[in-house]
């Protein structure tokens, strides 16, 4: 089946510091591939996204590639704010057996990023 | 603006009851999904429906049921044979795009946290 493995949190950092988020999948087919993010008392809003390998996601400085030899993709921002604190969720999508998948999004558990000024 | 409204945000019942919790819609999407959301677990998919007076189970569907007499409306109703309801509800919906829904994302509600005691 369909599993999405996400770097152990909680991830501090100081405000302008590198961020990287390690998410590994394993998936039968080729899925797509999610980034979701978290807000404190809130539902997920979609990141970024990548259909198909060697694409990149992009979005408000958040980056992710879909590699499909390494079946990884890591989110990555050159320098983070105290605004991108939240819990940022890896999660894949494909179809199954009978050609259909309709956002049966398989997630990981997540990853709490705190950003200190 | 179009959007996903769960209510209530938070929810407490007594041990034994069946709880309802709401999610309507209008962004006219098709596909309506319920997830359960545990720290530290991700989200776990509950039941999900892609038209109306259908619906199938997600992979922790045991002690839930929902409806979907309107496209715009999927509620779910958290049965007293749920062993563990503590937990926040997430609906979500996403558009049904033939040959390439799996690339569409979910857009999610603000969730409803149920605890029971």
């Amino acid at each position: 089946g369909n599993s999405v493995t996400q770097m152990e949190g909680p991830v501090t950092l100081s405000e302008e510091a590198f961020l990287t988020i390690n998410c590994t999948y394993t998936a039968t087919g080729y899925p797509s591939l999610f980034w979701y993010v978290q807000y404190p008392g809130e539902g997920l809003q979609l990141l970024l996204k990548a259909t198909k390998a060697d694409d990149k996601g992009s979005n408000k400085g958040f980056e992710a590639t879909y590699r499909k030899e390494t079946t990884s993709f890591h989110l990555e921002k050159g320098s983070v704010q105290v605004s991108d604190s939240a819990v940022y969720f890896c999660a894949l999508s494909s179809l199954n057996a009978g050609g259909t998948s309709y956002g049966k999004l398989t997630f990981g558990q997540g990853t709490i990023l705190t950003v200190h000024p | 603006d179009g959007g996903i409204t769960q209510s209530p945000k938070y929810l407490f019942r007594k041990e034994g009851q069946n709880v309802t919790l709401s999610c309507e819609q209008n962004l006219n999407h098709d596909a309506m999904y319920w997830y359960r959301q545990d720290p530290g677990q991700g989200l776990r998919l509950i039941y999900y429906s892609q038209i109306v007076n259908d619906f199938q189970k997600g992979d922790i569907a045991e002690g839930y049921s929902v409806s979907r007499e309107k496209k715009e409306s999927f509620p779910l109703t958290v049965t007293s044979a749920q062993k563990n309801p503590t937990a926040f509800y997430l609906c979500a919906s996403s558009p049904i795009i033939p040959g390439d829904s799996y690339n569409s994302p979910l857009h999610f509600g603000n969730g409803t946290r149920l605890t029971v005691t």
